[in-house]
């Protein structure tokens, strides 16, 4: 059974801080997504890397890509009050099956 | 992306009861899933549902308690039934989207599902 572990499972924090959640595994994937989910929504696609090494930039969010394709970090520089919610990472593996991440509740404080 | 409209957004149902969920797409896709989430928790898989054919089911999900429609490419519905506390949790609705590799899913808003 593959498995996506994703940490911290909670965090809370201040404005301003910088925080990294992370997702590994020891199983390769294809293609690796980070969501977002507010309340009440669906998750919501945030960015999603393909090549091993990559990093991508969304405003003040970093996501990166293991050389291995086998972990992910994401990093939020300067953390402010609309960042928090439920962030899932979520593997795509060789079956094109999408493996998910158990969640990182994400709580900014003003 | 498609836009996804997922209906009810909650309810609360008496045990033995069913809820039927709906999702209308503003675009054919050929793939549509079905997921159930704890709050706060991650997403477990129920089922794929394609058009024209049956769903295929995820271990430890059976079509008599899930059963799912699919009659076209822009709509599904997906029904709990015989309803126990169990069954109580959110319920959503993803399609494919993006292409090439670099694709990903939009969901819907999600159904919240009470059962007492």
């Amino acid at each position: 059974t593959q498995l996506l572990e994703q940490s911290p499972q909670f965090l809370s924090i201040q404005e301003g801080e910088n925080l990294t959640v992370y997702c590994n595994s020891s199983s390769v994937f294809s293609s690796l997504q980070w969501y977002r989910q507010e309340p009440g929504e669906g998750p919501v696609l945030l960015v999603t890397v393909v090549t091993g090494g990559e990093v991508k930039k969304l405003k003040r969010l970093t996501f990166q890509f293991g050389d291995a394709r086998k972990d992910s970090s994401l990093h939020i520089t300067a953390a402010q009050p609309g960042d928090t919610g439920l962030y899932l990472c979520a593997g795509l593996d060789s079956n094109y099956q999408l493996i998910w991440g158990a969640g990182t509740k994400l709580i900014i404080k003003p | 992306s498609a836009v996804i409209s997922q209906k009810p957004s909650r309810d609360i149902c008496q045990r033995g009861t069913s809820l039927t969920i709906q999702c209308q797409v503003d675009s054919q896709v050929t793939m549509m899933f079905w997921y159930r989430q704890q709050p706060g928790q991650s997403l477990t898989l129920i089922a794929t549902a394609n058009q024209g054919s049956e769903a295929t089911y995820e271990s430890g999900f059976v079509i008599d308690k899930f059963p799912i429609s699919r009659p076209n490419l822009t709509f599904s519905t997906l029904t709990v039934s015989n309803l126990s506390p169990e069954d109580s949790s959110i319920y959503l609705c993803s399609v494919p989207q993006g292409t090439g590799r670099y694709y990903g899913y939009t969901f819907g808003s999600g159904t919240r599902l009470t059962v007492v």
